[in-house]
């Protein structure tokens, strides 16, 4: 079967640096997405990798690596705002998207 | 009309009552997408639609059903609606010559079915 393991929650303090995790099984792989969802709101997009390596978005880090079907979320110089969940999902050889449950990030001051 | 949108926002429904969920897209997207998502369970495919006139059975389809008559509206219907259906429902669309896939979600119906 297909599967996406990430923590269920997290906490960090304001300013700080949080790494989130993500591995997965799934029957291929054809990309990775991270998605940031605010409670009671819409997933948005964060980030993409496809290949091995880091990618980075400003204060957003994503990385991967695909031999060890492995991706984290790294989040810097951390703000209240930043309060969320944050979802990985895994692009099959389907191409389908196959979701994990999320990780809930609460941010302390 | 911006984005993706969904009617209603939010509903309480009798069990046994049929009822749709609306979305619609001004993207021109290809393919569109039913997600819900419970408490954690993370989003879960219910039907997509690659383009215009064809359709999917996604993670749980039963008890749903859906048409893509053209390509902006993708309704989502319950035909007669169990309290499991109780969640909270996202449409998603994407452009499959985008990033990968990348999906753009609507801002969901929150529906209780009692």
């Amino acid at each position: 079967g297909q599967n996406i393991d990430q923590p269920t929650e997290m906490t960090a303090t304001e300013g700080a640096i949080v790494q989130i995790n993500c591995t997965y099984q799934t029957s291929g792989f054809n990309g990775l997405f991270w998605y940031q969802q605010h409670a009671g709101e819409a997933p948005t997009f964060l980030s993409y990798n496809v290949l091995d390596g880091l990618e980075e978005k400003g204060r957003f880090s994503s990385f991967l690596s695909r031999s060890k079907g492995y991706s984290y979320l790294l989040l810097k110089e951390l703000q209240m705002k930043d309060s969320a969940s944050y979802l990985c999902a895994v692009i099959d050889s389907n191409y389908q998207l196959i979701w994990g449950a999320g990780t809930k990030l609460i941010i302390k001051p | 009309i911006a984005g993706i949108t969904q009617a209603p926002t939010s509903q309480i429904l009798a069990a046994g009552r049929r009822m749709t969920l609306r979305c619609t897209q001004d993207m021109r997207h290809n393919a569109m997408y039913w997600y819900r998502q419970d408490l954690g369970l993370g989003l879960r495919l219910i039907h997509y639609s690659n383009t215009a006139g064809t359709t999917g059975k996604g993670e749980v389809p039963d008890g749903y059903s859906v048409s893509r008559a053209n390509t902006d509206d993708f309704p989502l219907t319950l035909a007669s609606a169990v309290p499991s259906q109780t969640s909270v429902y996202f449409c998603a669309s994407s452009d499959s010559s985008g990033r990968g896939n990348e999906q753009f979600f609507g801002p969901g119906t929150r529906l209780t079915v009692l």
